[in-house]
Formats: structure tokens, sequence, C-alpha cells
């Protein structure tokens, strides 16, 4: 167990739905990042957040959004799903703001019928 | 846009071989270079990071080397066990407006056969 606690593990849903994927951080870490992993691709770097605000932003879509609330944990949420949306979607956090590394969670994977 | 390449794609090798892989990346705002293992089913896993050029960290039977002046980094593994079967990702961090955050390459699957 790392520490940082994703849920759900899998999600199942069909285009044009709405899903929000959360996660925790670890005891201390103020920084979360989302990442998605496509087939094929590397770890695409989709949004940051430091401390409840956004730090920096990546390949993250228009119908993507995402936010870190008061107890620093986040919740990623996709609208308007389509096939090309299926994905393992990593949150990873840090206790500063990265430069060292990161903890992994364990990944939501998303599939969109 | 920073880009992380990472050689081979895939790897196959027979138990006790020793293998390596390399990465490579823009020498330009360099702050720091990451190995991470990720296991199937699993969440990756941090290696090493290291951030002076000639840095070489050690773990048992896997090592790493760094040079940011040419951009690149070696990972090594000696004696290759089935259990080191994983994909190893390689990660940079840069300075500038990136805030931290790791750019990830597509990373190097081995498969260690017994």
């Amino acid at each position: 167990d790392s520490g940082v606690t994703q849920t759900p593990k899998h999600l199942i849903t069909a285009t044009g739905q709405r899903v929000t994927l959360r996660c925790s951080p670890r005891s201390g870490d103020l920084s979360v990042y989302w990442y998605q992993q496509s087939l094929d691709q590397g770890l695409q770097f989709l949004i940051q957040y430091y401390n409840g605000e956004e730090r920096a932003k990546g390949n993250i879509l228009e119908r993507f959004s995402a936010q870190q609330f008061p107890d620093l944990h986040s919740e990623l949420n996709l609208s308007s799903l389509e096939l090309g949306d299926s994905a393992l979607y990593f949150c990873a956090s840090s206790e500063g703001k990265g430069h060292y590394g990161y903890t992994f969670g364990s990944g939501t994977r998303l599939t969109v019928v | 846009i920073l880009n992380v390449e990472q050689s081979p794609q895939s790897l196959h090798v027979q138990e006790g071989d020793s293998t390596n892989f390399t990465c490579g990346f823009p020498s330009s705002n360099f702050y720091a270079l990451h190995w991470y293992r990720w296991e199937t089913a699993k969440s990756p896993e941090a290696l090493f990071v290291m951030t002076l050029n000639g840095d070489e960290k050690k773990k048992g039977r896997i090592s790493a080397t760094l040079n940011t002046k040419e951009g690149y980094s070696y990972l090594y593994i000696k004696g290759s066990q089935p259990e080191d079967s994983a994909t190893y990702l390689c990660a940079l961090t840069a300075y500038g407006g990136s805030q931290g955050n790791l750019i990830f390459g597509k990373g190097t699957k081995l498969s260690v056969k017994p």
C-alpha cells in the first residue's frame, strides 16, 4: 500500500456520461497530480494541485476538470465521455512540488463503451 | 515540448542475463531524472532520483547512471530474475513552468524468462 488511495479501481460507463474519480493523497503530502495512461502511450500529465490550488496544467481536455478540497483529497471529473477516454487514470502525491518524485496510487481503470 | 525517449520499447531476456535500458532527455533546463518500476496491476514504484551529472545510484542488482550534459541515463539490471519483469519508466523534472510535474517516457517492458 503506497498510501495514495484511488477509487473506484474499475469503472465502466457509456459514451456521453460523466464520471468522477477520487484520490486521497499520502498523509502529509500537499501536491496531487493526475496522469492518464492510454494504450501505447506513456503516462500523460493532466493536472497538478498544491494545497488546494491549481499549479500546472498538462494535456487535459476541456471536458475534464479537477479540484483539490481543503482536506487535500482530489477529484477528477470527466464529462461527455468518448470511447477514446478509456484509459488508466493515476493519481500521485508528493510532499512539496514534486521535483524529487512522487508516490502513485493504484489507478482507476476507466472503460467507456 | 519536453520529450523523454526510452529504448528499447521491450526486451526479453533469460534468467541470469544482465541487461540495460536507455533514457534520453533534453539537457536544457534539467532538474532531476527519475526511474520507476511498474509491475502489471500495481502502481509505479520509485527506484531512483538523480540530479547531478555523473550520479550513480544502486539498489540491489539494479543501478543507474546519469549524464546531464549529453542528456541520457542508463538503467542496469545484473543477473535478471523473473521477478524483475516489469515496465521501467524514466521521467524528467525540468526547471521552468512545469512546477515539478514529471514528464514520462513510454517505458521499457522487460520480460525475464526462467
